[in-house]
């Protein structure tokens, strides 16, 4: 499969647990967003990465939230002190950049549940 | 945030017949897409449309671009049942990295 892969696909923490997602996007791709879905919304943007370098997070992603992509290649997103309200679907998306207009891959999701 | 809304909410329609979904959006664009998301999975692009283009094909789908009323419509004609998900419209504006800002989305449900 040469899609974005993203695991786990599901994940129920307690609250207070930290916990890491990860994202591989598709090979040649050089661009790599997080986004992050609540049921009956629309997707919302975290944070993107150019190859390694972390260019943009949103002011939805708290300090309790970091993400990596130490190689240039995967990614991960790291919850820590995990709360009710993080509940929802981790998307990851990338893309090759090779212009203005780029298509983004999603992959599958991971579904966070805290209790 | 999310960039506008989309209209319906939520649409119930037999297969064969053609569904038409809206999106409005709130800020100039570069370009615009719909996405198709089945229900607990991730998103499948179905169509880009740039900001100078007024209408665009892709088999069974059509999407329209008015930009004077930032609005968006698709098209999807002869429905069937595997038509059955939720659509998202998903702008990029110029200078933001690509990055998508996405609508509420229209759930379509096509019955036999």
């Amino acid at each position: 499969d040469t899609g974005v892969s993203q695991d786990p696909r599901h994940k129920i923490t307690k609250r207070g647990q930290n916990v890491t997602f990860r994202c591989d996007p598709i090979s040649e791709h050089n661009r790599l967003y997080w986004y992050r879905q609540t049921l009956g919304q629309g997707p919302e943007f975290l944070t993107y990465f150019q190859n390694e370098a972390q260019l943009e997070k949103s002011r939805l992603l708290s300090d309790r939230f970091s993400a990596e992509r130490p190689k240039g290649s995967f990614s991960t997103l790291e919850i820590q002190r995990t709360e009710q309200g993080d509940s929802a679907m981790y998307l990851c998306a990338s893309s090759l950049v090779w212009g203005k207009n780029t298509e983004a891959f999603f992959g599958q999701g991971t579904r966070l549940t805290v209790v | 945030s999310q960039q506008g809304e989309e209209d319906p909410q939520a649409l119930s329609i037999q297969e064969g017949e053609n569904a038409t979904m809206n999106c409005s959006y709130k800020t100039s664009i570069n370009n615009l897409q719909w996405y198709r998301q089945n229900s607990g999975r991730g998103l499948v692009h179905l169509i880009l449309i740039r900001s100078n283009e007024r209408e665009k094909h892709s088999g069974r789908l059509r999407v329209t671009l008015d930009t004077s009323k930032k609005s968006s419509s698709l098209l999807i004609t002869a429905s069937r049942a595997a038509d059955t998900a939720s659509y998202f419209c998903a702008t990029v504006r110029d200078g933001t990295a690509s990055k998508l800002t996405f609508g509420t989305g229209t759930r379509l449900q096509v019955t036999l």
